[in-house]
């Protein structure tokens, strides 16, 4: 059974660093380009990155970029996203998700973790 | 690309044949694919290249449309599909519409 289990939300103040992570199990991590996905409270989906299977590339949503990193070690199965300069505007359920083995789809979420950012 | 959903709210009853429709600001040649939210859950892929049924999903989920006009179809519409519905573009970068919350009459 394909599974994604998320960690290290909370809260935190504006312009502080937080970092998720994201643990895969039940597939062979390192053949899959992983995403971020976040959900504002009570609003709609947001991309916010990815990152092919070898991490050679890696794409930004405008809003996070140059403050966002992903990351991965396909040794640890884990994806990672280094959020710095945080927002009141950022917070968010984040998610990960599985792109689809042919075509640019999320085929596999987690259940998120929550990130919330306020003084 | 932007997508805009319509409608944002819909009350059906169990029985009805539900259509969502989704509308892309530029062409997105049927790189569309549908999401299905549940309260509380993560997001579920019912439907990818516009119209290709995700393994497991029920056939009364159904996708159709081309050019910048797209379209989820429940045909019996059942208890369990109440849910907030997204579409997706992956045909220039990627992109979720704002969703359509469908509810029980």
């Amino acid at each position: 059974e394909v599974q994604l289990v998320e960690s290290g939300g909370g809260l935190v103040q504006p312009g502080r660093s937080l970092k998720l992570s994201c643990v895969a199990s039940g597939f062979t991590f390192s053949n899959y380009g992983m995403n971020w996905i976040r959900q504002a409270p009570g609003k709609g989906l947001e991309w916010v990155a990815y990152i092919s299977s070898g991490s050679s590339y890696i794409y930004y949503a405008e809003t996070v970029k140059g403050r966002f990193t992903i990351s991965r070690d396909n040794a640890k199965n884990t994806l990672y996203l280094q959020m710095t300069s945080l927002r009141s505007e950022d917070t968010a359920l984040y998610y990960c998700a599985r792109r689809g083995w042919r075509w640019d789809v999320m085929d596999a979420w987690g259940q998120g973790a929550s990130v919330t950012v306020s003084s | 690309i932007q997508l805009t959903q319509s409608p944002s709210l819909l009350s059906a009853s169990v029985g009805d044949r539900v259509t969502l429709s989704c509308k892309g600001s530029q062409n997105i040649n049927n790189y569309l694919a549908w999401y299905q939210q549940k309260l509380g859950e993560a997001p579920k892929l019912l439907i990818y290249n516009t119209n290709s049924l995700q393994t497991g999903i029920p056939s009364r989920f159904s996708g159709s449309g081309s050019g910048t006009d797209y379209t989820l179809t429940i045909s019996s519409l059942q208890p369990e599909d109440v849910a907030t519905y997204f579409c997706y573009q992956y045909n220039n970068g990627w992109t979720f519409g704002g969703g359509t919350k469908l509810e029980l009459k």
